[in-house]
């Protein structure tokens, strides 16, 4: 069975960094991207780009470059999302998904990852 | 403000059938870019409910169904149950902003 499981919850204060990480299991790790989606209390799902764990390649989404950094660690078959320059809209819960078949289908997602920026 | 556009909530009695809807343009899902659909819980991740416009994961009741035409998609849930409590968002991908992106999710009462 296919399985994503993140990394638990974090507090932060504004100005500091945090990195999400993702372990996959149940399938060939390097086979598939991994991408990041947040969600802020309340709102809907924003993209943050993915990283192909094969040849570390990432796309970060425009909004977000500069901040967020994706990398993976085929070893351990994980991988971790980094935000810099926390600001208290970073406040959100951070999920990791697979995308199947460079198609789009994203399938399954991570259980989630609630980051909390706060002074 | 989201790039592809659903109504923000929709409500139906048990058993009856409900509609939401998704509208992009010509650089998604007018594009030929396929629609996929997520089912989010009170509390919990997504959980991936359609795929490539039309198509059911494993395990996903056959209640549920996709279409697209054009710039827009649609899903339908008949038979509506009060488990479907729950919001509904619309991915798909957009060639001009080299991104995934998704509705601002619709959210399902049952009377």
């Amino acid at each position: 069975q296919v399985h994503l499981v993140q990394s638990g919850a974090e507090v932060k204060k504004p100005g500091a960094s945090v990195r999400v990480s993702c372990k996959a299991s149940g399938y060939t790790f390097t086979a598939y991207f991994i991408h990041w989606v947040r969600q802020a209390p309340g709102q809907g799902l924003s993209w943050l780009g993915w990283i192909d764990p094969k040849s570390g390649a990432t796309n970060v989404a425009r909004h977000f470059q500069g901040r967020v950094t994706m990398t993976r660690d085929t070893s351990i078959t994980t991988a971790y999302m980094e935000v810099s320059s926390l600001r208290s809209d970073d406040t959100a819960t951070y999920y990791c998904v697979r995308e199947i078949e460079h198609s789009g289908r994203f399938d399954p997602w991570g259980q989630g990852t609630l980051v909390t920026v706060s002074s | 403000q989201s790039v592809l556009t659903q109504p923000p909530s929709v409500s139906g009695a048990p058993g009856q059938r409900v509609t939401i809807s998704c509208t992009g343009n010509s650089s998604n899902i007018g594009a030929g870019h396929h629609v996929h659909w997520h089912q989010q819980l009170p509390g919990t991740a997504p959980k991936p409910l359609i795929y490539g416009n039309d198509n059911r994961p494993s395990g996903v009741p056959d209640r549920f169904s996709g279409s697209k035409s054009g710039t827009s998609a649609s899903l339908a849930i008949t038979g509506l149950q009060a488990e479907d409590e729950a919001d509904y968002y619309c991915q798909s991908y957009d060639y001009s902003l080299d991104a995934h992106v998704f509705g601002g999710g619709t959210k399902v009462t049952v009377l």
